[in-house]
């Protein structure tokens, strides 16, 4: 079975810094890769996905994710971080091979802190 | 705008009791999702339907129940609530369920329903 685990719970960034939240997966065959991001009070937002080809993808908002099959990670990033990121990631894998895999799996989420 | 509206936005429910979660998608996609979120745990999900007339369940179904009434709508029902289930709920909807390549698996999500049960 595929699943997520993304190994940071929070993370706190200086405004302006640069960020990287990690994200590493497990599944047999091709991953479909998406990160999600969730500000409060708020439904789940999608930044950017990751399905063939180039494995550096840009997303919304400044966002960029990096694909790496050899270290099954799927890190995010971005240069320089805004206090209005301050959000909660989500890192989702789902899989091409049927059935239940058709299904998105999440990671338990990355809580960031902006600080002024 | 057009997306995933659902009601109600928060609850409060005494142990034992019923109540069904509404959702409902005009975007014309469909397959449609509900999801619990517990601190630490992520998204769970818990039935989806891949299509109009089907449900399915998913990783978390035990004392709910789901019913996909049109194309546009999914509830989710919760016969004899327990505090356990006390979570935030999403309903999410897509395009096509599978379909990886073209893209139309990508989830569009409702803002939540906030659920407390005492």
């Amino acid at each position: 079975a595929q699943s997520v685990t993304q190994p940071d719970i929070h993370i706190t960034v200086s405004e302006g810094a640069s960020l990287e939240l990690r994200c590493n997966y497990s599944y047999g065959a091709t991953p479909y890769l998406f990160w999600y991001v969730q500000s409060p009070g708020q439904g789940l937002q999608l930044l950017l996905k990751y399905f063939s080809g180039d494995t550096l993808v840009q997303g919304i908002k400044g966002f960029e994710a990096e694909f790496k099959r050899s270290q099954s990670s799927f890190n995010l990033r971005k240069p320089s971080v805004h206090w209005s990121d301050a959000a909660e990631y989500f890192c989702a894998v789902v899989g091409d091979s049927g059935g239940s895999n058709y299904k998105l799996t999440f990671g338990k989420g990355t809580l960031l802190t902006v600080n002024p | 705008n057009a997306g995933v509206t659902q009601t109600p936005k928060f609850q409060v429910l005494k142990t034992g009791q019923s109540m069904t979660l509404q959702c409902a998608q005009d975007m014309n996609h469909n397959s449609m999702y509900w999801y619990r979120q517990d601190p630490g745990m992520g998204l769970r999900l818990i039935y989806y339907s891949a299509s109009e007339g089907t449900t399915d369940k998913g990783e978390v179904p035990n004392g709910y129940n789901v019913s996909r009434l049109n194309k546009r709508e999914f509830s989710l029902r919760l016969e004899s609530a327990a505090p356990s289930q006390t979570s935030v709920y999403f309903c999410a909807s897509s395009e096509r369920y599978g379909q990886i390549h073209s893209g139309a698996n990508v989830l569009t999500f409702g803002a939540g329903s906030r659920l407390t049960v005492l």
